[in-house]
């Protein structure tokens, strides 16, 4: 079974703090994504990493993934109120076209 | 493009009531996903359909739930009787089979 494992699973830090979130599995993922769900919405798509060592950034943003496929990483420069929300990372599922395995979630708080 | 639109995005009804939930996924998407979310445990795939047909309903907790997908542009997802261990927001998302799924705002489901 396809697991998706996510540290911390909350943090709450004040603004203009560095964070970083880890999405780990012992199974190799042919791509892995970032969502953010803010509180009453749902998950709004981040970025999609598809190549091992792959380094994607966006504006504050940084995500990584392994060189192995099976891990990644968001790291967050500078932490702003606006960052506050649930991210969950999510990988397809390799005995299920279409579905995605979804890790339990981040949840961040920053303070102003 | 309106993005996923789910409706009601709030329901509240008694023990025992019938519940209908609906769904017009982004057109052209050809994947249609029924989430379960709550903080216990976490974001719960249902069901799912591609191109109209159900693929996977594993996720569906027991027969009082049900789903259909009548056309391309509409879903339902219907709790019959409902139950308060019902309560929960149900999320709609699809996508175009690359993994990539776009979520609904959520109907927040409470159940008394």
């Amino acid at each position: 079974t396809q697991l998706l494992e996510q540290s911390p699973q909350f943090l709450s830090i004040q603004e203009g703090e560095n964070l970083t979130v880890y999405c780990n599995s012992s199974s190799v993922f042919s791509s892995l994504q970032w969502y953010r769900q803010e509180p009453g919405e749902g998950p709004v798509l981040l970025v999609t990493v598809v190549t091992g060592g792959e380094v994607k950034k966006l504006k504050r943003l940084t995500f990584q993934f392994g060189d192995a496929r099976k891990d990644s990483s968001l790291h967050i420069t500078a932490a702003q109120p606006g960052d506050t929300g649930l991210y969950l990372c999510a990988g397809p599922s390799s005995s299920n076209t279409g579905k995605l395995i979804f890790g339990q979630g981040t949840t961040l708080q920053v303070k102003p | 493009d309106a993005g996923v639109i789910q409706s009601p995005r709030h329901e509240v009804t008694e023990m025992g009531q019938e519940v209908t939930l609906r769904c017009k996924p982004i057109s052209g998407h050809d994947y249609l996903f029924w989430y379960r979310q709550t903080m216990m445990r976490g974001l719960e795939l249902l069901i799912y359909f591609n191109n109209n047909v159900p693929i996977d309903d594993s996720g569906m907790p027991e027969d009082r739930f049900s789903a259909k997908m009548p056309n391309a542009s509409f879903s339902t997802l219907k709790i019959q009787p409902s139950e308060p261990r019902d309560s929960a927001v149900y999320f709609c998302a699809s996508s175009s089979g690359l993994f990539e799924q776009y979520f609904g705002p959520g109907t927040r489901l409470t159940v008394t």
